[in-house]
């Protein structure tokens, strides 16, 4: 089973709106760490925001904010006022500590955003 | 810039070969971590180091091994290479084992194997 699921695997979003990319994840783990990170075509992997299974508030950074809804195992990604840098792949990844050092980071298939001018 | 070092950027070399990646990891990061992503399987996780000893495999083939130094860099070494193992390599780094810190990514290596 996909432990990270990414349904969109690709956005078309005009510039200036705000775009939601989806994740929902799969853990019977109670701690574990939820993970956004962008790749643009030039290949680096560049880290955007992060949220603690035990933290109470959404995360935010600048113009991304994370929504967590612990319940629906959901953590999907909120870009404010889209600029054409933010067309790129987007991942969602989760991190769990199941047994003392022996923990990974798992991403999903990823979203391809592309912002239209 | 993520202060993850990964060299070479670039890498072509023929079937049967080996090669060695290398990755200097962030100041003060222990944890090291090998990626592979290919264009059909995603982002794959291949091993972790925590402080020199190896703490978690993943999907790392035989052909492939890996090694973190007393300086913390890391190495990987891919021996008899195939077409499929064309991918671009990344190396992460993390302040510590655990679930609550993000990992850094270096630019990675693009290996093309003819």
């Amino acid at each position: 089973a996909q432990k990270i699921t990414q349904t969109q695997p690709g956005m078309f979003v005009q510039e200036k709106e705000a775009v939601t990319l989806d994740c929902t994840y799969d853990t019977s783990d109670p701690s574990y760490g939820l993970f956004w990170y962008k790749q643009p075509s030039s290949g680096e992997m560049i880290f955007l925001i992060y949220q603690g299974s035990y933290d109470q508030q959404n995360a935010t950074e600048g113009r991304y904010s994370l929504n967590f809804q612990k319940a629906r195992k959901s953590a999907n990604l909120v870009i404010s006022a889209s600029q054409l840098g933010d067309s790129a792949m987007y991942f969602c990844a989760m991190r769990e500590l199941t047994n003392f050092g022996n923990e990974k980071l798992t991403f999903g298939t990823g979203t391809r955003l592309t912002i239209i001018p | 810039d993520s202060g993850v070092t990964q060299t070479p950027k670039h890498l072509i070399t023929a079937t049967g070969q080996r090669v060695t990646l290398r990755c200097s990891p962030r100041s003060g990061d222990l944890s090291v971590y090998w990626y592979q992503q290919s264009l059909d399987q995603g982002l794959q996780f291949l091993i972790q180091y925590y402080n020199g000893e190896e703490r978690a495999k993943g999907n790392i083939l035989e052909r492939f091994s890996a090694q973190q130094f007393p300086d913390l860099h890391s190495e990987l070494n891919l021996s008899s290479l195939e077409l499929g193992d064309s991918a671009l390599y990344f190396c992460a780094s993390g302040e510590r084992t655990g679930y609550n810190s993000p990992l850094h990514f270096g630019n990675g290596t693009r290996l093309t194997v003819t």
